[in-house]
């Protein structure tokens, strides 16, 4: 079967730096997909890679290893407003997105 | 770019009663939107996959009978929730894969509606 796995919850300071990871089964692979969601929202783009290697985008960089099946959100600087969800999803063979529950970030200031 | 939009953003009923709710995208055509329901503290669930001019395709366990989708323009996708009941109640998210730019296919969301049925 296809499985996304991601840490539920994990708590950072403000201020710091965070790494949320990913890994995953998947029936083939085409790329896997990062999204941020906050509570009562929709999810919103936040990176993609294809890949192996790092993509930065500002204060978040992702990070896909194929081989091994892995990826990881890096978030720096915390800033409150970065409380939120974050999902990974891989697009499989079929082109279709497969998604992980998601973890939940819980910044204290 | 890349905006997608949904009608209405929350809605109210009663058991048994219709809800249409519709997705647009503003900036670009998509000839192929999703349909997303999400319980609170769950993950998105895939429902269906709506296809400009054909007929939507829908996961397991989705009836396609309660859940009416209708793709009729690259830019509109509907779905229609017939005689809802309150386990109905849900975030429904639509989104649409923009194959003109952005990301390499990357799907956008529409802001969600919060259906409760009473």
């Amino acid at each position: 079967g296809q499985n996304i796995d991601q840490p539920t919850e994990m708590t950072a300071t403000e201020g710091a730096i965070v790494q949320i990871n990913c890994t995953y089964q998947t029936s083939g692979f085409n790329g896997l997909f990062w999204y941020q969601q906050h509570a009562g929202e929709a999810p919103t783009f936040l990176s993609y890679n294809v890949l192996d290697g790092l993509e930065e985008k500002g204060r978040f960089s992702s990070f896909l290893s194929r081989s091994k099946g892995y990826s990881y959100l890096l978030l720096k600087e915390l800033q409150m407003k970065d409380s939120a969800s974050y999902l990974c999803a891989v697009r499989d063979s079929n082109y279709q997105l497969i998604w992980g529950a998601g973890t939940k970030l819980i910044i204290k200031p | 770019g890349a905006v997608v939009s949904q009608h209405p953003s929350w809605v109210i009923c009663k058991s048994g009663t219709s809800v249409k709710i519709e997705c647009r995208s503003l900036d670009f055509q998509a000839t192929t939107m999703f349909w997303y329901r999400q319980f609170p503290k769950q993950s998105l669930m895939l429902m269906a996959t709506s296809n400009e001019g054909s007929k939507a395709t829908y996961e397991q366990g989705v009836e396609k009978d309660k859940f009416l989708i209708n793709h009729a323009s690259l830019t509109l996708s509907t779905l229609t929730v017939t005689s809802a009941h309150p386990e109905d109640s849900s975030f429904y998210i639509c989104s649409a894969r923009d194959l003109t730019g952005g990301e390499a296919d990357t799907q956008y969301f529409g802001p969600g509606t919060r259906l409760t049925v009473l």
